[in-house]
């Protein structure tokens, strides 16, 4: 059964922080694995895109890795600030079902 | 500029009323989606479209409608039959069904 599992749930951690987000899938076939961002009664918005033979991929703080051999992605923010506050989206292949996400909060 | 656009953003309902949201793309995308957001859940699909004059149900399709008569359009009709419809709804379009998703600002439809 094709699966995408997001950890944490929720995650809280003070300004200026850094944080990982994981996502792993047993989708297949896998085609791409994008991340979006959602900011509360906002639509998603796409921040990176991986392929199969992709292993990183950067958007300003934000950082994507992908290893396909065990299906697992991660998003790494760096020196977090209160406008990631949010909920991040894995999606994999097939592009249009989205899961609840991780709930990032961001304090100051 | 190219982008989608919802409307209205905020509509109240009586129960028992059939009501239309609006979706209108200018970004010349094949493909079209309609998500419900219930507060804290994730986006669950209710309709989508991959060409005009051609739409299929998502995961939760019983008491909403849809027609995909223009590339640019994909109007949704949330139904009397929709017995729990306050909800937050977004369209979304995307050049095809692996693309990035492009969405809306949402519509807040709350019944009274």
């Amino acid at each position: 059964k094709n699966q995408v599992e997001q950890s944490p749930q929720s995650l809280i951690i003070l300004e200026g922080k850094n944080c990982t987000l994981q996502c792993n899938y047993t989708v297949s076939p896998f085609s791409n694995l994008r991340w979006y961002k959602q900011d509360t009664g906002r639509g998603p918005v796409s921040l990176t895109i991986m392929t199969f033979s992709e292993n990183t991929k950067s958007n300003g703080r934000y950082t994507a890795t992908l290893d396909a051999d065990t299906k697992q992605s991660s998003l790494h923010i760096t020196a977090s600030q209160l406008s990631d506050s949010a909920s991040y989206i894995c999606v994999v292949s097939e592009g249009m079902r989205f899961g609840a996400g991780t709930r990032l909060t961001v304090k100051p | 500029d190219g982008g989608i656009t919802q409307s209205p953003k905020y509509l109240f309902r009586k129960e028992g009323q059939n009501v239309t949201l609006s979706c209108e793309q200018n970004l010349n995308h094949d493909a079209m989606y309609w998500y419900r957001q219930d507060p804290g859940q994730g986006l669950r699909l209710i309709y989508y479209s991959q060409i005009v004059n051609d739409f299929q149900k998502g995961d939760i399709a019983e008491g909403y409608s849809v027609s995909r008569e223009k590339k640019e359009s994909f109007p949704l009709t949330v139904t009397s039959a929709q017995k729990n419809p306050t909800a937050f709804y977004l369209c979304a379009s995307s050049a095809d069904e692996t693309g990035e998703l492009f969405f809306g600002e949402g519509s807040r439809l709350t019944v009274l």
